[in-house]
């Protein structure tokens, strides 16, 4: 069964620095993999996702993130933090074939003025 | 825009009554899905179905069930709600082709006293 690991629940930038969230999954076959983005009192929207095509994959508001097989990891970045980045993250994967979305235990991003 | 509505965003229920959180989705997607959501615990898988009046067993369904007699709507039902079950649920959708891509409803808290 394919698995997510996300370290440190609690991640603080300073605002205009890098934003760095690591995902590491174990999959037994090549997995799709998405991150999440979660705001206060609000459901889930998708930030971005890994679907087989480009390893270097752009999302939504200046995020992107690197498949890495090797590594099992799909990390997500932003060059410049915002105050607007302040939220939870989550990193999933699925199987192909399989409809199921296994999640991390998330990310609070908080930003730093 | 695909559109996963949940019916209530708080609830406040006594222990031992029986709740009802309901889920309607607006784009035909075949799969739905409820989720629990706790601090340091990420989300967790309680029920999911493929199909009308079809439906599987997630992570954790004790003290859980649920309907689906039509495609668009996914309720869930504690049948005596306790304080343990005090927390965010959240319901959501995908299209069976979309590599497990969910779409999330806002969110439904559920405070039990």
């Amino acid at each position: 069964a394919q698995s997510v690991t996300q370290l440190g629940s609690h991640v603080s930038v300073s605002e205009g620095a890098l934003v760095l969230l690591r995902c590491n999954y174990s999959s037994s076959v090549p997995p799709y993999l998405f991150w999440y983005v979660q705001y206060p009192n609000q459901g889930l929207q998708l930030l971005l996702k890994y679907t087989s095509a480009a390893t270097l994959v752009k999302g939504i508001n200046g995020f992107e993130a690197e498949f890495k097989k090797s590594e099992t990891s799909f990390h997500l970045t932003k060059p410049s933090a915002h105050m607007s980045d302040a939220a939870e993250y989550f990193c999933a994967v699925s199987d192909k074939g399989n409809n199921r979305l296994a999640f991390g235990k998330g990310n609070q991003v908080v930003v730093i003025p | 825009d695909v559109k996963v509505t949940q019916s209530s965003r708080y609830l406040v229920k006594r222990t031992g009554e029986k709740v009802f959180l309901e889920c309607v989705q607006d784009m035909d997607h075949e799969n739905m899905f409820w989720y629990r959501q706790d601090p340091g615990l990420g989300l967790r898988l309680i029920y999911f179905s493929y199909d009308v009046k079809m439906k599987e067993k997630g992570d954790i369904p004790e003290g859980y069930s649920v309907s689906r007699e039509k495609k668009e709507r996914f309720s869930l039902i504690l049948e005596s709600a306790s304080t343990n079950q005090t927390s965010m649920y959240l319901c959501a959708s995908s299209f069976s082709g979309l590599y497990g891509e969910l779409f999330f409803g806002e969110g439904s808290r559920l405070t039990v006293l």
